[in-house]
């Protein structure tokens, strides 16, 4: 079992729609990531976040550290928001190393 | 202020030759880390270096891969000998305080490696 699990591994869409992505994690965290994987494959980091929930224009991030889950939302999906979706760790013994699930396809119609 | 330059984008080699692949950090960071992802698969921690030190290797191979980030310079990530199995997108990130301190990491665009 890995040790960070996302949910879905594929996400379809029309353009408009609510999207919600999962990711649970088995170990204890100092910090959670959420990362955006362009189709050219550069790397953009969304949120870190160690507790409760950070907005970033249409972007949610919420984490529950008790659960060991954290969800990333986006409102009002537009086609320009295909991209994979990666969430990574801090586990609390590896300092700011990152372990990362293996990423959520989204994919938005128009 | 620049972010995260990784040089080449793109590198072929053919097996047995060497790859350097070049990471320069943020302006201010002196925290570097190198991840790669092979086809088809997340991306894997390989290494993690400060100026001059490296401070976690647990994710690199323990033959023919080494990686350095001298006082001067970018941190280079170098293969030799390489395989076809090495084939794989490496990516570079960096932060300014690295440690127990998280803090947003800068990616690079990656290196995309092609071993014929």
């Amino acid at each position: 079992k890995n040790e960070v699990e996302q949910s879905p591994q594929n996400l379809t869409a029309q353009e408009g729609e609510f999207i919600t992505i999962n990711c649970s994690y088995s170990v204890g965290i100092s910090a959670l990531h959420w990362l955006q994987q362009h189709p050219g494959g550069g790397i953009v980091s969304l949120f870190m976040l160690s507790s409760g929930k950070k907005k970033h224009g249409r972007l949610i991030a919420t984490i529950n550290i008790q659960e060991k889950h954290s969800s990333l939302h986006i409102t009002a999906s537009h086609p320009r928001d295909s991209a994979v979706y990666i969430c990574a760790v801090s586990a609390e013994t590896s300092g700011s190393r990152l372990t990362f699930g293996e990423g959520t396809q989204l994919t938005v119609n128009p | 202020n620049a972010g995260v330059m990784q040089n080449p984008r793109h590198l072929v080699r053919r097996r047995g030759q060497e790859a350097r692949l070049r990471c320069s950090p943020m302006k201010g960071h002196s925290h570097v880390y190198w991840y790669r992802q092979l086809p088809e698969e997340g991306l894997k921690f390989m290494v993690y270096l400060q100026k001059e030190n490296i401070i976690d290797e647990s994710g690199m191979p323990k033959e023919r891969f080494s990686a350095e980030f001298p006082k001067e310079g970018p941190s280079i990530l170098r293969i030799q000998q390489v395989v076809r199995g090495d084939s794989a997108a490496y990516f570079c990130a960096s932060s300014r305080n690295g440690g127990r301190i998280n803090e947003k990491l800068f990616f690079g665009s990656g290196t995309q490696l092609s071993v014929l």
